[in-house]
């Protein structure tokens, strides 16, 4: 079935270095990425995300870049911060049935370390 | 304001009952879900639900279902609990449903513990 694989499942960095997250998809027809944070105790998070019609978006330390064709999308964060720390997950809206459904990567849990 | 609240935060229960959890949300939106998150953490969908339409995850047992009584709630009765049913539940909503191609805004999660 359709599908979404993300990696790592877990993410040590020191504070200040970059952290990268990868995701692949299943569905050539998906066209909107979106990536989401989840703290502690708390519901996930939008914190970027990026359509179908362009290969990259920036929002100060985060960027998202997405490959078509390669049907893969990255999460980029630099200089990373204590606060960074939590679970990220990426998603895509897959095919069910007559619409489609959002679905989630395993997730990765980012620490970062001081 | 909180903009998707589930009620309750945190629910303890025996095997074999049946529970409610309810979910309003105040920004207008068209589409519900509920997803349940398991002790891995992975996220799943279990429903959808837009304008009366309702799309059901196929692996979601009969004992779930969802309940709206107006387009801002969405409950989820579970019947006969059983162990595995022990997760964090998540209710979220979104302007556009079934492309899903906005951002969906979670509520803060319901931890079901079933003993």
């Amino acid at each position: 079935g359709e599908n979404v694989e993300q990696h790592p499942s877990t993410l040590s960095v020191q504070e200040g270095d970059s952290a990268v997250i990868k995701c692949t998809y299943s569905d050539s027809a998906s066209n909107y990425f979106p990536w989401y944070k989840q703290e502690l105790g708390k519901g996930p998070q939008l914190i970027i995300d990026i359509r179908s019609n362009v290969g990259e978006k920036k929002d100060q330390r985060i960027a998202v870049t997405l490959n078509k064709t390669a049907k893969h999308f990255s999460l980029h964060i630099t200089e990373t911060q204590p606060e960074d720390s939590a679970v990220y997950f990426c998603a895509a809206p897959l095919s069910s049935g007559s619409a489609r459904q959002l679905t989630f990567g395993s997730g990765t849990q980012l620490t970062v370390l001081p | 304001d909180t903009a998707v609240s589930q009620t309750p935060k945190y629910l303890v229960t025996q095997m074999g009952n049946d529970k409610s959890i309810k979910c309003e949300q105040n920004l207008g939106h068209d589409t519900m879900y509920w997803y349940k998150q398991d002790s891995k953490k992975f996220l799943k969908i279990m429903f959808s639900y837009n304008n009366k339409e309702l799309i059901i995850n196929e692996t979601v047992p009969n004992r779930f279902s969802p309940k709206s009584p107006d387009k801002a709630h969405l409950n989820l009765h579970i019947n006969s609990l059983e162990l595995g049913d022990s997760a964090v539940y998540f209710c979220a909503s979104s302007q556009v449903g079934w492309q899903m191609n906005t951002e969906a805004f979670f509520g803060q999660g319901t931890r079901l513990t079933v003993v």
